[in-house]
């Protein structure tokens, strides 16, 4: 089936620092990802849509400057938290639409600011 | 109103049981449907895919969508402690990169 991989799984940032996140499609190719959050014991909130050759679809209360998006290539999204701050503290999952399997989604990435 | 319901739990049943979970939605423009499987500090993991109403099964799981009623059901059967995860619907309104509404998931715990 489909593989999505995100990396890193998880990462302890300083307050006042930017992180990267990276989003694969490994076997399928992906002009649109999506970027979640989750709480704990929450469900997945849409954060963006990441378009690939364009600016990203962000939901409403996502701030733009704060969460950065880019999606160079078809297998290849990035979400950079820049400024990060302990608030910012969550569990990022990215996932892509693959025809035969719906959506696919990413390990999820545990970050952690301090 | 949210427009995807779902019980959070958590549902505790003995192994060998059927499990039934269910989601209510308010958008009659949804048309796919889908059923996640999460474990703790993980990402979802599609477990059935269905368009429109109607049944699908895949071994020990079906998937019920009623249409009319605004519905969908996941029954598992057989149920084993590894099957103790979070269970997440979620629809989309159509083809193409329509963007998934998810329930809160329902946490199952399935006892030896």
């Amino acid at each position: 089936g489909a593989v999505v991989s995100q990396h890193p799984s998880w990462v302890i940032c300083k307050s006042g620092t930017s992180v990267k996140i990276e989003c694969r499609s490994l076997d399928f190719q992906a002009t649109t990802m999506f970027w979640y959050r989750q709480f704990p014991k929450q469900s997945l909130m849409l954060m963006a849509t990441s378009n690939e050759g364009s600016k990203a679809t962000y939901e409403q209360g996502v701030e733009k400057d704060k969460f950065l998006i880019n999606h160079a290539s078809l297998t290849l999204s990035t979400l950079t938290v820049t400024s990060a701050h302990p608030e910012d503290s969550s569990f990022y999952i990215c996932s892509a639409r693959d025809s035969r399997d719906g959506y696919t989604f990413g390990s999820g990435t545990r970050l952690t600011v301090v | 109103q949210k427009e995807v319901e779902q019980d959070p739990g958590p549902l505790s049943v003995p192994e060998g049981a059927i499990v039934s979970l269910n989601c209510t939605y308010s958008n009659s423009a949804f048309q796919y449907f889908m059923w996640y499987r999460q474990y703790s500090r993980k990402g979802p993991e599609l477990l059935m895919y269905t368009y429109s109403s109607g049944n699908k099964e895949d071994g020990r799981f079906t998937a019920q969508v009623d249409k009319s009623s605004k519905y969908i059901s996941l029954f598992i059967r057989d149920s084993q402690p590894s099957d103790s995860a979070t269970y997440l619907c979620a629809m989309s309104a159509g083809t193409g990169f329509q963007k998934l509404v998810f329930g809160t998931g329902t946490r199952l715990l399935v006892s030896p």
